[in-house]
């Protein structure tokens, strides 16, 4: 059975706080991925990752940065987290040659 | 760039109709991969289908459908009978070649009714 699986399903953070999420795969799947999702917005690519240690930028990185040590963990960091970063985030790993692509449970991460 | 279009955003229904889910994709590639995933109220997205450029054939799985048209870059889903669990938001997504962006449509929210 294929696993994504996401550190949290709710976290409440203060603003200002460094927040971490994590995302393990046991697929050996190459490439990972964080999108969040925001009402009318669809699901938006903030960060991706195609190896260890290799990293690309999505179409809002602003105000993240990304870790990737090892094939199966891709960590998103919010180094001062504000309240427009309440949302919910989404990991994916896709491998196979892009024909595997599956999704962790998702974060609701939400700011005060 | 890729680009994919799903301009249906809302889908009202009544137990048992048909409804066709439209999704339009564009990329320069010749090589790609398409997806639908279903994202009920628990948020979890859940994999539904995969299809690749190369293989045009159209797929059925129990009351689902899927009609891949390359002529129009479509790849529509149809559900047959729907159910009031067929309820949920149904994104449409795009990957090209290797070490590229999966790239999503804004999503349907379809809505079925007893």
């Amino acid at each position: 059975d294929v696993k994504v699986t996401q550190s949290s399903r709710y976290l409440v953070k203060r603003t200002g706080e460094k927040v971490f999420l994590e995302c393990v795969q046991d697929m050996d799947h190459e490439n990972m991925f964080w999108y969040r999702q925001d009402p009318g917005l669809g699901l938006r690519l903030i960060y991706f990752s195609y190896d260890v240690k290799m990293k690309e930028k999505g179409d809002i990185p602003e105000g993240y940065s990304v870790s990737r040590e090892k094939k199966e963990r891709f960590s998103l960091i919010l180094e001062s987290a504000s309240t427009n970063q309440t949302s919910m985030y989404l990991c994916a790993s896709i491998g196979g040659q892009n024909t595997e692509a599956f999704f962790g449970q998702g974060t609701r991460l939400t700011v005060v | 760039a890729q680009k994919v279009t799903q301009a249906q955003t809302e889908i009202s229904v009544v137990e048992k109709e048909d409804v066709t889910l439209d999704c339009v994709y564009e990329t320069r590639d010749t090589t790609y991969y398409l997806f639908w995933y279903k994202q009920p109220p628990s948020g979890e997205l859940v994999f539904l289908i995969r299809r690749n450029s190369f293989d045009e054939q159209n797929e059925i799985s129990g009351r689902y459908s899927w009609n891949f048209q390359k002529s129009t870059s479509s790849f529509n889903f149809t559900i047959t009978a729907s159910q009031v669990v067929d309820s949920a938001v149904y994104f449409c997504a795009l990957i090209p070649g290797a070490n590229s962006k999966l790239t999503f449509g804004k999503g349907i929210t379809l809505s079925v009714r007893p």
